[in-house]
């Protein structure tokens, strides 16, 4: 149980095209997902925290029209990338905490992103 | 000061080895705590979670919270190549609070 997942795995874009990364809690509801970016070998940098049905918290430095988020249902949150540019070149990754039971969240696979 | 402060390492041990691994903290709110297994280009595993001060085990792993200290320890018993990963400590103040991560201890298991 407590699977996450994240579509795309990977994906390479163009400077100054958008790209969506969807992420699907794949057995249980997720009220809260979590959107983080870690470069190689730093640990994960918490982006914003998405909550269904409402509008996404914002971690101080990230840029909220720029990184736009999605948490449309209680299985599913969508990170958008606007006009990306070589510098987002990154490792998102997403995870989902289990609504009604602790803290514990479980991530999924990550989805790497280059931006040319 | 940060938050949590975790070795990188790297860590290197034979297989059958006892590993510790270990993570101090400054912030007294925190109450839960976590370890992560993060495999090269994958997302995190949670491995396991506890609740303020204590142990807890399960299968070869062993966590232990010492909230006086504020120190947190992983100990892997008679580890195993498949161990070899990035261990990462996490904490929170509460179980609607986001988490704050260590950086992570790189670890690899010889054969």
């Amino acid at each position: 149980g407590a699977v996450v997942s994240q579509h795309p795995s990977w994906v390479i874009c163009k400077s100054g095209t958008s790209v969506k990364i969807e992420c699907r809690s794949l057995d249980f509801q997720a009220t809260t997902m979590f959107w983080y970016r870690q470069f190689p070998k730093q640990s994960l940098m918490l982006m914003a925290t998405s909550n269904e049905g409402s509008k996404a918290t914002y971690e101080q430095g990230v840029e909220k029209d720029k990184f736009l988020i999605n948490h449309a249902s209680l299985t599913l949150s969508t990170l958008t990338v606007t006009s990306a540019h070589p510098e987002d070149s990154s490792f998102y990754i997403c995870s989902a905490r289990v609504s009604g039971g602790y803290n514990e969240q479980f991530f999924g696979p990550g989805t790497r992103l280059t931006v040319l | 000061q940060k938050e949590v402060e975790q070795d990188p390492g790297p860590l290197s041990v034979p297989e059958g080895a006892i590993v510790s691994l270990n993570c101090t903290y400054s912030n007294s709110a925190f109450q839960y705590f976590m370890w992560y297994r993060q495999y090269s280009r994958k997302g995190p595993e949670l491995l396991m979670y506890t609740y303020s001060s204590g142990n807890k085990e399960d299968g070869r792993f062993t966590a232990q919270v010492d909230k006086s200290s504020k120190y947190i320890s992983l100990f892997i018993r008679d580890s195993q190549p498949s161990d070899s990963a990035t261990y990462l400590c996490a904490m929170s103040k509460g179980s609607n609070y986001k988490l704050t991560f260590g950086k992570g201890t790189l670890l690899t298991v010889n054969p």
